[in-house]
């Protein structure tokens, strides 16, 4: 059973600085491109950062290029995400997704449950 | 404001049919696949469509999904309670080189 675990959200002031982390298991963790997905409360779903299967290319939204870096560790079958500077507006439920098979951008055929980030102003 | 634009809310009775709009431009749309997703109250999404109009496995025929031009629209068809949620169109925008949703639809049976 594929399963994703997203750890690492909690409150922090502004400015400051957080890094998630998504555990894998149930599949090939290293065949996958990975992604995260950020949805402020009562608000719809952003996109924030996609990596690939080796790492060694990386996409970033507008809204957090520069401050975020998300990075993979295949060894341990563990997605991250580093965030910088964090603003009140970084609040959101942060989740992370495997690509399908498809390889292609918004085929997520698994998500993890989120992990709430709060940034305090 | 979203690059893909959805309809705020759809609603009808159970047993009948709603669809749900996405559109947008040449960049996005028109020129990529796109997928649709479940969000159900306090869940994460889930997968409904891909490429415009497949099915993941689990996802029952009730759903479908078309594309024309520059707009998708999901159909759910035998409307049940089970479906009220938060649904979303997502595609890639080679314009903007980044992915993009649209602003979500919540589905209200009656």
């Amino acid at each position: 059973e594929v399963q994703l675990l997203e750890s690492g959200g909690r409150l922090v002031q502004r400015g400051e600085s957080l890094r998630l982390s998504c555990a894998a298991s149930g599949f090939t963790f290293s065949s996958y491109a990975m992604t995260w997905v950020r949805q402020s409360p009562g608000k719809g779903l952003e996109w924030v950062s996609s990596i690939t299967i080796s790492g060694d290319k990386t996409h970033y939204g507008d809204s957090v290029k520069g401050r975020f870096t998300v990075s993979r560790d295949n060894s341990k079958n563990t997605l991250y995400l580093q965030m910088n500077s964090l603003r009140a507006e970084d609040t959101a439920i942060y989740y992370c997704a495997k690509y399908a098979d498809t390889g292609r951008w918004a085929d997520f055929d698994y998500w993890g449950q989120g992990t709430l980030v709060t940034v305090s102003s | 404001q979203s690059v893909l634009t959805q309809p705020p809310s759809v609603s009808a009775a159970p047993g009948q049919k709603v669809t749900i709009s996405c559109s947008g431009s040449s960049s996005n749309i028109g020129n990529n696949y796109v997928s649709w997703y479940q969000q159900l109250p306090g869940t994460a999404p889930k997968l409904l469509m891909y490429e415009n109009n497949k099915r993941p496995s689990g996802i029952p025929d009730r759903f479908s999904g078309s594309k024309s031009g520059t707009s998708v629209t999901l159909g759910i068809t035998g409307l049940q309670t089970g479906d009220e949620a938060d649904y979303y169109c997502g595609t890639w925008d080679s314009s903007l080189s980044a992915g993009v949703f649209g602003g979500g639809t919540k589905v209200t049976v009656l």
